[in-house]
């Protein structure tokens, strides 16, 4: 049971360029969510999906898309990477829809040149 | 809106010493309340939680309790160790339609030194 695997774990981006991360989970976990950590702001959502086939905004979407062809993949993309989007993406999943607590991947370390 | 103000960082302590770390929250509803962990190099790692006013989370050591008259959740540990240098962050989590987010506070470093 490897729990939220996310790959790659570092990229170096140009502007302008693309890229995909991809979530995945072995938990059955309906609920999956991207967030993204930067120094002094905690944990901001960026967009997150209630089940299969779903998604939603966050708090921080503008910039990013996000698929969720398959319940155990989440796949989260830029399409023009800028600078401003470098950090430090987290996934995490969770079962129901209360009463369960979320958990996270081990991140990836995205920097934009 | 919901929102979680935690004490500002870095902490630095010497092993064995107590530690506290304060964690308050504005939230409409009755939410509940977790502290996460986050170690060097890695995701973060649900530590405890309490999900009703008066209950206390605890584990590894740490504690904290819900108090709904001071809307608090501070984390308590009588005596840290090296190996309890991370990042700890408060959040909280609303029941209902929006159940979903979590809320986070900013995360507060501590270096435990032997």
């Amino acid at each position: 049971n490897a729990g939220v695997t996310q790959t790659p774990k570092f990229r170096v981006l140009k502007t302008g360029q693309s890229m995909t991360l991809l979530c995945a989970q072995d938990m059955n976990h309906e609920y999956m969510y991207w967030y993204r950590q930067d120094p002094g702001m905690g944990l901001r959502l960026i967009h997150y999906s209630v089940g299969e086939g779903t998604t939603a905004k966050g708090e921080v979407p503008d910039g990013y898309n996000v698929s969720r062809l398959k319940k155990q993949n989440f796949l989260l993309g830029l399409e023009s990477a800028a600078p401003s989007q470098t950090s430090v993406y987290f996934c995490a999943s969770s079962y129901s829809w209360g009463g369960e607590t979320q958990y996270f991947g081990p991140g990836t370390r995205l920097l934009v040149l | 809106g919901n929102s979680v103000t935690q004490m500002e960082g870095p902490v630095t302590l010497s092993e064995e010493a107590f530690l506290t770390i304060n964690c308050t929250y504005t939230a409409t509803g009755y939410p509940s309340l977790f502290w996460y962990v986050q170690y060097p190099g890695e995701g973060l790692q649900l530590l405890l939680k309490a999900t009703k006013a008066d209950d206390k989370g605890s584990n590894k050591g740490f504690e904290a309790t819900y108090r709904k008259e001071t809307t608090s959740f501070h984390l308590e540990k009588g005596s840290v160790q090296v190996s309890d240098s991370a990042v700890y962050f408060c959040a909280l989590r609303l029941s209902g339609g929006s159940n979903y987010k979590l809320t986070f506070g900013k995360g507060t470093l501590l270096t435990v030194n032997p």
